[in-house]
């Protein structure tokens, strides 16, 4: 299967903590990206990284990728309550034309 | 809010039922995907539209049959749905139909449906 796995699963925080969660995949990729589910919503697409980029930053957010590990880490900074979400790692490997989902981290921010 | 409507939000029907779930966007995106997400998982590819044809199909069962109408519509038409379809069914919409790892999707809000 394409499908990425997410570690960990959940997670709880305070606010004002920061958050990482982990994201691997099996196949070569060109590009790597996260979004954001709130409860019962649909997806937010938060940011995007492509495969000779290592790091990358937007607001609190900052994306690692490391090709060779086939990993990527999603790090929120002093996380509000509103970001109490899951977190989900997608990724197109291949030739093939599909966008899979990482089995997600579900994170509590405690206010 | 967000930039893919569906409707509708809520469907609950019968298993002899024949029902449509209805996806539109006006932001002028040329591929458009269902998804469906079980509770507590990730969202699973069910179909892929690319300029109104249908590109992907994962092995979806003929009791979900996808139709798009014209580059901004996208529908989802159900029939004798088994309870283990219950699901948040999401439609999706990208820029670049051949890149979609390079195309971030833009989701709607789900029709969460329960079959009886």
């Amino acid at each position: 299967s394409q499908q990425g796995e997410e570690d960990p699963q959940a997670l709880s925080i305070q606010e004002g903590e920061n958050a990482t969660m982990n994201c691997s995949y099996k196949t070569s990729i060109n590009n790597l990206q996260w979004y954001r589910q709130n409860s019962g919503r649909g997806l937010v697409h938060l940011i995007l990284i492509r495969s000779n980029e290592r790091e990358k930053h937007s607001g609190r957010l900052r994306v690692t990728l490391d090709t060779s590990k086939k990993s990527s880490s999603l790090l929120i900074t002093a996380s509000r309550a509103a970001d109490t979400a899951s977190y989900f790692c997608a990724t197109a490997g291949g030739a093939t034309n599909k966008l899979i989902f990482g089995t997600g981290t579900l994170l509590a921010v405690q206010p | 809010d967000t930039e893919v409507t569906q409707t509708p939000k809520h469907l609950v029907m019968g298993m002899t039922n024949k029902k449509s779930l209805k996806c539109e966007q006006h932001m002028g995106h040329r591929a458009m995907y269902w998804y469906k997400q079980k509770a507590k998982k990730p969202p699973e590819l069910m179909f892929v539209y690319s300029y109104e044809k249908l590109s992907i199909n994962e092995s979806v069962p003929s009791r979900f049959s996808p139709e798009c109408p014209n580059s901004s519509l996208l529908n989802l038409h159900l029939h004798a749905l088994q309870p283990e379809d219950s699901a948040l069914y999401l439609c999706a919409s990208s820029h670049h139909p051949h890149r979609v790892d390079n195309s971030p999707l833009h989701f709607g809000n789900g029709t969460r449906l329960t079959v009886t």
